[in-house]
């Protein structure tokens, strides 16, 4: 079946511009996360949805970072003024059952942010 | 304080041969699911192993295994019979059952090197 699909894969802007990174998590998955990659850094949680909940916002590093996830499915991310320190490869991760046991993440390509 | 902890930023190996990757955790929840995670060059995150806090017997998935030791909270990766195609970055995760919510926290991983 279809993994988790981002777009787009590459992003080059201008420094203050506002950008849209999507994310598909696998069908039938509830949970949807996004993680940024600084170069040769570890994952740095952003953002958390489930289901029909209130999204767990407590990595965001500033308010120019907002996300929406529509009908339960497909999430945008959006940032807005972007700035240098914001170039980073952006992940999207989905899984099935966050309520207990095992909660394996699958991860997309991920979108890889320049700002110039 | 650091969550996960991965003392090892850099690891060669032989090919052919068996090597440990270093884990350690710190939370105080009794519920908690421990993963580990390689990523190649091409970027994608690959889910390789779980590890449930309650689980008695040390998780195993091919030449996968962990050492997992829940008293010194510390959850090694072994790899056994190493393959060129081993060469990546391996990360530790860690989603914490109670307090935590459903946020999955990542270590700054390590880098493996596979020698012919």
């Amino acid at each position: 079946g279809a993994g988790v699909s981002q777009s787009p894969s590459n992003k080059v802007t201008e420094k203050g511009k506002d950008v849209e990174l999507r994310c598909d998590p696998i069908s039938g998955h509830t949970a949807l996360y996004w993680y940024r990659q600084s170069l040769g850094q570890g994952l740095e949680f952003l953002i958390y949805f489930q289901g029909n909940s209130a999204p767990d916002k407590s990595g965001l590093p500033s308010d120019r970072f907002s996300a929406e996830r529509t009908g339960g499915s497909v999430s945008t991310l959006t940032i807005q003024r972007t700035q240098q320190e914001d170039s980073a490869v952006y992940l999207c991760a989905s899984s099935l059952r966050p309520a207990g046991g095992q909660d394996t993440q699958y991860f997309g390509p991920g979108t890889r942010l320049t700002v110039l | 304080a650091q969550k996960i902890t991965q003392t090892q930023p850099g690891m060669f190996v032989q090919e052919k041969e068996a090597v440990t990757l270093d884990c350690t955790y710190d939370t105080s929840d009794q519920s908690y699911g421990l993963f580990w995670y390689k990523q190649p060059s091409s970027g994608e995150m690959i889910f390789l192993i779980y590890q449930g806090s309650y689980d008695e017997q040390n998780a195993t998935e091919g030449r996968y295994s962990l050492n997992f030791q829940k008293a010194r909270k510390s959850t090694n990766l072994v790899i056994s019979a190493s393959q060129l195609g081993d060469s990546a970055m391996y990360f530790c995760a860690m989603r914490e059952g109670n307090t935590g919510g459903f946020k999955t926290i990542f270590g700054a991983g390590t880098r493996l090197f596979v020698k012919a």
